[in-house]
């Protein structure tokens, strides 16, 4: 059964600060997907990442993804306090009952002023 | 706004009860993923259906069911409720059939509360 950590789970950040948020997992996949949730709200996509090397940057952040080394990271470049959310990584993966996204745990981030 | 609609956005409902929670894809979307919200089991991934067709199933319990329709909407059945049923429910749609997946594009959710 595919695994999917993200770490840190909780992150506190000051504003103008970079940090980066690791998401590694336990079988092999070339599919990677990133989404961001606001409180009690819906998951919003951010990047998509589908194959090795892959390196995809929207404002303050970027993602990668490492396949070999089973990893993708989302970076975050001088936090502003909109960036305060949870982020998710999701892995494909194929399995007997059906292709699937397994999410992470989420990486609840806040940006203080 | 993803385009995928849900009802209703809240359900407040008793144990035992039985509730049906519906989705609509967005327009073009062959393909509607279940997924439930809960504090300590997170984002888990429950069943798929691809122009109406299962495809894919996951950690769904037999006191659920889902069906999607000629046109395209779907509903997850949950019966027998129990406390630990209470989670968000999220609806979500994709162009792909399921393999693969997909960018998927999610619902705003549907928050049930059992009683």
């Amino acid at each position: 059964e595919l695994k999917v950590e993200q770490n840190p789970l909780f992150l506190s950040m000051q504003e103008g600060k970079n940090y980066t948020i690791y998401c590694n997992y336990s079988t092999t996949s070339d599919r990677l997907y990133w989404y961001r949730q606001d409180p009690g709200k819906s998951l919003e996509s951010l990047f998509v990442l589908l194959s090795n090397g892959a390196v995809k940057q929207e404002g303050r952040l970027m993602a990668s993804l490492d396949t070999k080394a089973r990893l993708s990271t989302l970076h975050i470049t001088a936090a502003v306090h909109d960036l305060s959310a949870t982020y998710f990584c999701a892995v494909e993966s194929r399995e007997t009952s059906g292709s699937r996204l397994t999410f992470g745990e989420g990486t609840q981030l806040t940006v203080n002023p | 706004d993803s385009g995928v609609t849900q009802t209703p956005k809240h359900l407040i409902t008793a144990t035992g009860q039985r509730v049906t929670l519906r989705c609509s894809p967005r327009s073009g979307d062959l393909s509607v993923y279940w997924y439930q919200q809960s504090l300590d089991q997170g984002l888990q991934f429950l069943i798929q259906y691809y122009n109406g067709e299962e495809r894919a199933k996951g950690n769904i319990l037999e006191r659920f069911s889902a069906q999607q329709f000629p046109d395209l909407h779907s509903e997850l059945n949950l019966s027998s409720l129990e406390l630990g049923d209470s989670a968000l429910y999220f609806c979500a749609s994709s162009v792909l059939g399921g393999r693969p997946v997909g960018e998927l594009f999610f619902g705003e959710g549907s928050r049930l509360t059992v009683l």
